[in-house]
């Protein structure tokens, strides 16, 4: 079956290190996400992929950075770490519209981060 | 720019009884999607249902409604005859456009729903 797979699921780093989180989708989509959960803000759009070598700031983007070499991955990289940067961080993909077919996003199980 | 509410922080409801959750919405775009999303304690995301701006008719998914009046900007879930497996956080997301396939979601702040006995 397809699936959409996040590792690690738990990371605790060091204020200051680069951290990257993979995101790797076997559903074939061209649009992939990545969010970040925190409380009292729900989910908050980090970049966006609308397919290989494409690259979109989001609503934070701010100390991430992403790349798409390939379809079915979307690495996030967190350049200098920072306590802000704690959370839950969520990939996601979805595919295009066919025929009026809903295209949900379909979310892997998230990356617990914590920036010490 | 694009805006989802979710006034209610948390709800309580009992077994059995019909629930709604609250989702108002602000956007200048003419087609738009709204989607509700389940996440369970465990923390995975679940899609449950999907409202488009010109659909005719309110979206329904098994015990899953969406309560649509656009005029309101109001797309609410209502959950019928709620089991002990509905306690989550409940997520309302917009998307606006309707080119590309697959436009990013502006997501509100969730609704925390505990059912009782």
């Amino acid at each position: 079956d397809a699936e959409i797979t996040q590792s690690p699921r738990h990371k605790i780093t060091e204020t200051g290190r680069q951290v990257t989180l993979a995101c790797h989708q076997t559903w074939n989509h061209n649009n992939m996400f990545w969010y970040r959960q925190d409380l009292g803000h729900g989910l908050r759009l980090i970049h966006y992929s609308y397919g290989v070598q494409d690259t979109n700031k989001g609503e934070v983007s701010d100390g991430y950075s992403v790349s798409r070499s390939n379809t079915e991955d979307l690495p996030l990289t967190l350049e200098s770490a920072a306590s802000s940067q704690t959370s839950v961080y969520f990939c996601a993909s979805s595919g295009r519209l066919a025929g009026g077919r809903v295209n949900e996003q379909f979310f892997g199980p998230g990356t617990r981060l914590t920036v010490l | 720019a694009q805006k989802i509410t979710q006034t209610q922080p948390g709800m309580f409801v009992q077994e059995k009884e019909a629930v709604t959750l609250d989702c108002t919405y602000d956007t200048s775009d003419p087609s738009y999607g709204l989607f509700w999303y389940k996440q369970p304690s465990s923390g995975e995301m679940i899609f449950l249902i999907y409202q488009g701006s010109y659909d005719q008719q309110n979206a329904t998914e098994g015990r899953y409604s969406l309560n649509f009046q656009k005029a309101r900007k109001s797309a609410n879930l209502v959950i019928s005859a709620s089991q002990l497996g509905d306690s989550a956080m409940y997520f309302c997301a917009m998307r606006t456009g309707l080119t590309g396939g697959g436009n990013k979601l502006t997501f509100g702040t969730g609704t925390q729903l505990k059912v009782e006995l």
